[in-house]
């Protein structure tokens, strides 16, 4: 399956500042999601974002997504050491709902 | 919420045996239920979709033979990897969907490592 790009690959931060995290897919989509893994465990859904909508937000978490370029962003504001984790995008298919994961960005939020 | 539980959450085997990894959707009905694969430090990898009742539909580059899936309910599938070889040790991720097209909840996980 086609995998989307991640940037950046590792994303280093002090407590406090903003952490953002670029995605980009190749196939057309019903929604991009985003999850947080942290080491070695299952995904957390954050959020899901629709193809006919440009911005989301929930709590400390803001997404975009721009269909024209296949491109989305997730901005973590005020980041916490305990956003510390590994954070991935899903393009949502047309095809029983599949998932395409971006390479992911491992986020270190340093207290 | 929605809760997807795996067993094992780990297992180790010799080379050569078959190894069954259980997901189970425990609070609703799963029509459709995937199968990752995710090696260290990498990104989740489908293997397979499957529906209850049907066969299930692998990506390319998937042995069916090698990775045989069975989704017999609408709460319960499995994965056996038949005759593992160490080249198998990953992380292996299930998770399932009521059916929506946009809602996957994911399984802990089950670590595996052949010897």
């Amino acid at each position: 399956s086609q995998q989307g790009e991640e940037d950046p690959q590792a994303l280093s931060i002090q407590e406090g500042e903003n952490a953002t995290m670029n995605c980009s897919y190749k196939t057309s989509i019903n929604n991009l999601q985003w999850y947080r893994q942290n080491s070695g465990r299952g995904l957390v859904h954050l959020i899901l974002i629709r193809s006919n909508e440009r911005e989301k937000h929930s709590g400390r978490l803001r997404v975009t997504l721009d269909t024209s370029k296949k491109s989305s962003s997730l901005l973590i504001t005020a980041s916490r050491a305990a956003d510390t984790a590994s954070y991935f995008c899903a393009a949502g298919g047309t095809s029983y709902g599949k998932l395409t994961f971006g390479q992911g960005t491992i986020l270190t939020v340093h207290p | 919420g929605a809760v997807v539980s795996q067993h094992p959450s780990w297992v180790i085997c010799k080379s050569g045996t078959s190894v069954k990894i259980e997901c189970r959707s425990l609070d609703f009905q799963a029509t459709t239920m995937f199968w990752y694969r995710q090696f260290p430090k990498q990104s989740l990898m489908l293997m397979a979709t499957s529906n209850e009742g049907s066969k299930a539909t692998y990506e390319q580059g998937v042995e069916k033979d090698k990775f045989l899936i069975n989704h017999a309910s609408l709460t319960l599938s499995t994965l056996t990897v038949t005759s593992a070889h160490p080249e198998d040790s990953s992380f292996y991720i299930c998770s399932a969907s009521p059916g929506d097209r946009e809602t996957q909840y994911f399984g802990p996980g089950t670590r595996l490592l052949v010897l």
